[in-house]
């Protein structure tokens, strides 16, 4: 089982661009979530998913889509790339009120 | 919404030493995950505590889950270089919820061999 996969690893955007940040699981776990991470901060809620075709807001949703049209996938999308949004993304799965298991993470940086 | 709370922020400590992390929630904690993270790495899972008063041990970490005090902490014995890195504490805020869990800030260790 590969787990929580995620890609790209590195990522270098133009302020403006847009790009998706692609996350795959291989446990069938209901749950999936995406946070970011920056110094100091912690990890902070973007947008989660209790199941496919159902996603909610987090934390700090604002500049970031998302969509789950899978239980294996939950993509991130930023529409208009902003220098805010370096950061290092997360992906993260769980099946209930279980262990949350991470992703290696999506290192982005927005000039 | 919750917060966590995480001290101290850094801690340096010599091989051998023993250190504790500690995590204050503002609100009861239902479910108390620590994990740990080596920089440019993701999130590894460490341990789960759901009761009140329950300590759990791996190798040479405990945690122990306060619930009157609504707090928990991480005790490393005989601290290694293996053991750097950032710990991270997150907890479930409603009993029973599946959402995501909230975290704190982090606690960055160094281990001086």
């Amino acid at each position: 089982n590969a787990g929580v996969t995620q890609t790209p690893k590195f990522q270098v955007l133009k302020t403006g661009q847009s790009m998706t940040l692609q996350c795959a699981q291989d446990m069938n776990h209901e749950y999936m979530s995406w946070y970011r991470q920056d110094p100091g901060m912690g990890l902070r809620l973007i947008h989660y998913s209790v199941g496919a075709g159902i996603t909610d807001q987090g934390e700090v949703p604002n500049g970031y889509n998302v969509s789950r049209s899978t239980t294996e996938d939950f993509p991130l999308r930023l529409l208009s790339a902003a220098p805010s949004q370096t950061s290092v993304y997360f992906c993260a799965t769980r099946r209930g009120a279980g262990t949350q298991y991470f992703g290696p993470g999506t290192r982005l940086l927005v000039l | 919404s919750q917060e966590l709370e995480q001290s101290p922020q850094s801690l340096i400590v010599q091989e051998g030493k023993n250190l504790t992390i500690n995590c204050t929630s503002s609100k009861t904690l239902y479910g108390l995950y620590w994990y740990k993270q080596k920089y440019g790495e993701g999130l590894i899972f460490l341990m789960m505590l759901q009761k009140g008063g329950e300590e759990k041990s791996h190798e040479k970490i405990t945690a122990k889950l306060d619930e009157k005090k609504q707090q928990s902490s991480l005790h490393i014995t005989a601290s290694q270089p293996s053991h750097a890195g950032i710990y991270l504490c997150g907890a479930d805020g409603q009993r029973g919820s599946a959402r995501q869990l909230t975290f704190g800030s982090g606690t960055q260790l160094t281990v001086l061999p």
